[in-house]
């Protein structure tokens, strides 16, 4: 069964303190890995396409890293507005996106 | 701004009764997926359509339906409406020959 798993659940960061959220999935086709930021009753909003092992893309203090097996969204000196549901999700070739749980980042000022 | 546009952003009704959400897609995607989110699962696959054809189902239960119009724009419905359905449904849709989802702002469905 396709499926993405995320770690932790929630993380807990003072401001400025950098840390790395993971995205693990089951291996098959990779048709791409995709992260988004989810802000409370609002819609996910698109961050990343990762498409290779070896990938990197970078937005302000965010860096989303891929692996054959996992990836990584890394956070540097992260701002309170950085607050927010970080959401992962894999095409395992299916039509459509299927998503991870999510990890609940706050960061404290 | 996704460009996805969904209405209405609130929806509240009672058991037993029909609703439909509607969602236009960002100009010139052709592919629109709905997605329910509920507080305790995360965003769940329900249809996608791609130029008025449906390509792929989720666990879209059998009180639901859907559909994509000519001029793209897609409406979810929702019948016989139990307690639990009430969640956040999203639409979203895809540029041509990709798989990234730009994600609307959601209708938040509550049944009473």
């Amino acid at each position: 069964e396709d499926q993405v798993t995320q770690s932790p659940e929630a993380l807990r960061l003072q401001e400025g303190e950098s840390s790395s959220l993971n995205c693990s999935y089951t291996v098959s086709g990779l048709r791409g890995l995709f992260w988004y930021r989810q802000d409370p009753g609002k819609g996910p909003e698109f961050l990343f396409t990762l498409y290779s092992a070896g990938e990197e893309k970078e937005k302000e203090r965010l860096k989303a890293t891929l692996t054959k097996k996992e990836s990584f969204l890394h956070i540097t000196a992260p701002k309170p507005e950085d607050s927010a549901t970080y959401l992962c999700a894999r095409n395992f070739g299916n039509e459509k996106l299927t998503f991870g749980t999510g990890t609940r980042l706050t960061i404290i000022p | 701004d996704s460009g996805v546009t969904q209405t209405p952003k609130h929806l509240i009704t009672a058991t037993g009764q029909r609703v439909t959400l509607r969602c236009s897609p960002r100009s010139g995607d052709l592919s629109v997926y709905w997605y329910q989110q509920s507080l305790d699962q995360g965003l769940q696959f329900l249809i996608h359509y791609y130029n008025g054809e449906e390509r792929a189902k989720g666990n879209i239960l059998e009180r639901f339906s859907a559909q994509q119009f000519p001029d793209l724009h897609s409406e979810l419905n929702l019948s016989s409406l139990e307690l639990g359905d009430s969640a956040l449904y999203f639409c979203a849709s895809s540029p041509e020959g990709r798989s990234e989802a730009f994600f609307g702002q959601g209708t938040r469905l509550t049944v009473v």
